[in-house]
């Protein structure tokens, strides 16, 4: 079935700090990719999406291409803040599945001042 | 404005005594889904709709139900909340008919069970 395979956390880093989040998936059909981000208490909110190969999603300074080759839809950022500071799951939808939405297990980010 | 609805936010039930947790949405999405996420875990899908048909995951306890009378809401009602259940259940829409989309979340009921 469908999975997605994210880093495993916590990840810490400085203010400023270059970040990247792996995520790799595995899919039958040809799916969408999402990254969504979790801050303390709350829902789930999209950050960013690709839909097709060779996409790149971007929102907030952060962004991921949808490699389709390596089945991959890494997460980067060039300069983090202390305001990033949440848990952030890579997800897929299925285009030719049953429209269910896949998360990986969520990593969480600590950005020190 | 907020367009997945979550009442109420926070839950506390007693142990053995049925709850029910319920969602709304104004998106309009023909695609409803229930997840149970328990501290620092990923997000575990319950159930979901498409429409009117009802999809239920092999591993979610036959203690959790779910109605949608019509497509705005959707409710998830426990029938026997055991100290296990205790979580922060989310509800998700997605899928304008014909179109795919990304799934929206409501802000999460966070059960307690005592």
């Amino acid at each position: 079935g469908d999975s997605v395979t994210q880093m495993e956390g916590p990840v810490t880093l400085s203010e400023e700090a270059f970040l990247t989040i792996n995520c790799t998936y595995t899919a039958t059909g040809y799916p969408s990719l999402f990254w969504y981000v979790q801050y303390p208490g709350e829902g789930l909110q999209l950050l960013l999406k690709a839909t097709k190969a060779d996409d790149k999603g971007s929102n907030k300074g952060f962004e991921a291409t949808y490699r389709k080759e390596t089945t991959s839809f890494h997460l980067e950022k060039g300069s983090v803040q202390v305001s990033d500071s949440a848990v952030y799951f890579c997800a897929l939808s299925d285009q030719g599945g049953d429209d269910k939405i896949i998360f990986g297990k969520g990593t969480r980010l600590h950005i020190l001042p | 404005d907020a367009m997945v609805i979550q009442n109420p936010r926070y839950q506390v039930t007693q142990f053995g005594k049925p709850v029910t947790l319920s969602c709304s949405q104004t998106l309009n999405h023909n695609v409803m889904y229930w997840y149970q996420q328990k501290s620092s875990q990923a997000p575990k899908l319950l159930f979901h709709y498409y429409d009117k048909d009802f999809n239920n995951e092999a591993d979610t306890p036959d203690n959790f139900q779910s109605r949608r009378p019509n497509t705005s809401f959707c409710f998830l009602d426990i029938r026997s909340p055991g100290l296990g259940d205790a979580a922060m259940y989310l509800c998700a829409t997605s899928g304008l008919p014909g179109v795919r989309t990304e799934a929206f979340f409501g802000q999460g009921t966070r059960l307690t069970v005592v």
